[in-house]
């Protein structure tokens, strides 16, 4: 079965430094990985996803994140973090056998300091 | 272009009601999908179509839980004999195609409560 892990419930940053997102998964075969951020009453928004390719994915609103698979992870990272980037950001994976549903971590929280 | 939509946003019922919830995909998505999302937790998945006909319903708790999208594009699910513990958000999305690379585009959900 496959799972994700989101370690950090919430994550503290100052406006203008770089954050990080941390998120680890477990699947049979090849993974497809997405980040997803879900704004107070509203939907979840897509922000980028790895398929194949290069191991730097970048995604939207200045968004990018790293796959490594030796250490099953896929960062979300952002060089300058801005105030409303503050929202609570997801990571879900799909495994390569075709099974359509997504796995979702349990979500991390990310605030932005001014 | 207009996004997933769902009605209603709120619905709050009695334990032992029938509910439905709707979802509207975006125009030319075939394919679509339901989850369950409880405070403080991910998104659980519940069930997929693809066109018309459920692909995968896997993810629903039990035979209360019941779902149709009959000409392939608003779909229902319906809830029979509601009880506390199904209170969630739910959540539909929408793919342009059932492709396992394709995002899946999601709605703003239907807060359900159930008294």
């Amino acid at each position: 079965a496959q799972s994700v892990a989101q370690p950090e419930d919430q994550v503290n940053v100052a406006e203008g430094n770089p954050l990080t997102v941390k998120c680890t998964y477990s699947v049979s075969g090849n993974p497809y990985l997405f980040w997803y951020v879900q704004y107070p009453n509203r939907g979840l928004q897509f922000l980028l996803k790895y398929i194949t390719g290069d191991n730097l994915v970048k995604g939207s609103y200045g968004f990018e994140a790293e796959f490594n698979k030796s250490q099953t992870s896929f960062h979300l990272k952002k060089p300058s973090a801005l105030v409303s980037d503050s929202a609570l950001y997801f990571c879900a994976v799909r495994d390569y056998t075709g099974r359509r549903a997504l796995t979702f971590g349990s979500g991390t929280r990310l605030q932005v300091q001014p | 272009g207009a996004g997933v939509s769902q009605t209603p946003s709120n619905k709050v019922t009695e334990k032992g009601k029938y509910v439905e919830l709707r979802c509207d995909p975006i125009s030319g998505h075939t394919a679509l999908y339901w989850y369950r999302q409880s405070l403080g937790q991910g998104p659980e998945f519940l069930i997929y179509f693809q066109g018309t006909g459920a692909a995968d319903d896997s993810g629903l708790p039990n035979d209360r839980f019941f779902a149709v999208r009959p000409e392939g594009s608003v779909s229902t699910l319906k809830i029979q004999r509601t009880e506390r513990g199904d209170s969630a958000v739910y959540l539909c999305a929408s793919s342009l195609t059932s492709g396992v690379n394709n995002e899946q585009f999601f709605g703003p959900g239907t807060r359900l409560t159930v008294l």
